[in-house]
């Protein structure tokens, strides 16, 4: 069965630092994985996602995220954290051949001025 | 750009009414789903739908829901008789299909039910 774990639940970082949000997942087959941010009282929007092409993707906002097989980790990285940044974001894994999206528990960025 | 439109955005209800949230999937979609956060938890999935029927759904999605494409926009969620523990959030969200490759779900802003 898949999963992601979420490592982290709360990540606080100052302005112009390096963001770092965990994740590790686990899944039988080939996953496909995401990374989707929610503001405060916003829907679910779509940072970048992995499908088996380059292990390194980027995505919006500066932000991007590495798979890793041998370390079954899907790390999601930015630079240089901005006030914006703030918000949660949910590492999601979903396996070949299904259409369920399975959530991690989810990390909420602080970004400190 | 397109999105995917819930509504309405906030629903108070009664334990025991019949509640109907309604979605507009983005119009060259196939797939729609609907996923619930409650308070403080996860994002969890109820239901896939695919073709005019279900495709996938949870073990969360009980004979207390059931889901319907009307007509040729809208994907409405319904459950029939809510319990206090149905309050979430809901999100209805709708995907592409290309063949074996998973493509991201777009999702809508949700809708915060609330029961009484």
């Amino acid at each position: 069965a898949q999963s992601v774990t979420q490592l982290d639940s709360h990540v606080s970082v100052s302005e112009g630092t390096p963001v770092l949000l965990r994740c590790n997942y686990s899944s039988s087959y080939s996953p496909s994985l995401f990374w989707y941010v929610q503001h405060p009282n916003k829907g679910l929007q779509l940072l970048l996602k992995y499908t088996s092409a380059a292990t390194l993707v980027k995505g919006i906002n500066g932000f991007e995220a590495e798979f890793k097989k041998s370390e079954t980790s899907f790390h999601l990285t930015k630079p240089s954290a901005h006030m914006s940044d703030a918000a949660e974001y949910f590492c999601v894994v979903i396996d070949t051949g299904r259409r369920a999206l399975t959530f991690g528990s989810g990390t909420r960025l602080q970004v400190q001025p | 750009e397109p999105e995917v439109t819930q509504t309405p955005s906030h629903q108070v209800t009664q334990m025991g009414q019949e509640v109907i949230l309604r979605c507009v999937p983005i119009s060259n979609h196939l797939y729609f789903y609907w996923y619930r956060q409650i308070l403080g938890q996860k994002v969890e999935f109820l239901v896939s739908f695919y073709n005019n029927e279900i495709s996938e759904k949870s073990e969360i999605f009980d004979d207390q829901f059931s889901v319907e494409r009307p007509d040729g926009s809208n994907f409405t969620l319904k459950i029939r008789s809510t319990k206090l523990e149905d309050s979430a959030m809901y999100f209805c969200a709708s995907s592409h299909v290309t063949g074996s490759q998973n493509t991201e779900a777009f999702f809508g802003q949700g809708t915060r039910l609330t029961v009484v």
